[in-house]
């Protein structure tokens, strides 16, 4: 069956520190692969997107990585802040599917 | 002004109560998606809509049904709540164009509790 993996377990770094989140899968062939994040209590904000054809993508302090091989995708944020400390949510599109498939997320918390 | 609201944002109902969630926008934008968030589970699918004649099951459609009255508005209704119901529920939006890659633009959510 189809899954999309996310640690359960929440994320503590010290800020400054660089977050690394993870998102696995199987029997999926993703055309591609977003990032979202979310604040208790609120609907899910777009970060990043990144296509099957891409190794890398980068905005400001945050990097995505996707690496269809090790069916994985990481999600880097650099100089973490405690502003950072949200929930992050990845979500695969299929070629021929007009949907999202949702990862259950993962909490970072960022300690000053 | 935010461009997907939802209303209303908490709603306490009783089992069997008929409830409707709806969800307006102003991004005009094609797309809408209803989906509930469950602790432990994530977010699922539950409808969406590509145009207003095009209405998608989505993974757990059972128990709900939608209306997508025009291309700003997209209703989710309870027939007869449960309590398994009881939920965050989202709306969100996306383009149609530029196909599979667009973001998805979420609303605010609605606190549904069904006891």
């Amino acid at each position: 069956s189809q899954k999309i993996e996310q640690n359960s377990e929440a994320l503590n770094i010290q800020e400054g520190k660089t977050a690394t989140l993870t998102c696995n899968y199987t029997n999926y062939s993703p055309a591609y692969l977003q990032w979202y994040r979310q604040d208790p209590g609120r609907g899910p904000v777009f970060l990043l997107l990144i296509r099957e054809n891409e190794k890398e993508k980068r905005k400001e302090r945050l990097k995505v990585t996707f690496d269809t091989t090790l069916k994985q995708s990481l999600f880097h944020i650099t100089a973490s802040q405690p502003a950072d400390s949200a929930t992050y949510l990845c979500a695969l599109g299929v070629s021929g599917y007009s949907t999202l498939t949702f990862g259950k997320g993962t909490m970072l918390l960022v300690s000053p | 002004d935010a461009d997907v609201t939802q209303t209303p944002r908490n709603r306490i109902t009783k089992t069997g109560k008929r409830i409707m969630l709806e969800c307006s926008q102003t991004k005009g934008h094609d797309r809408m998606y209803w989906y509930r968030q469950d602790p432990g589970l994530g977010l699922r699918l539950i409808y969406y809509s590509f145009d207003v004649k095009d209405i998608n099951k989505g993974e757990i459609s059972d128990g709900y049904s939608v209306s997508r009255q025009a291309q700003a508005k997209f209703s989710l209704s309870l027939e007869s709540a449960i309590p398994n119901q009881t939920a965050l529920y989202f709306c969100a939006t996306s383009e149609q164009r530029g196909g599979l890659y667009n973001e998805q633009f979420f609303g605010p959510g609605t606190r549904l509790t069904v006891l």
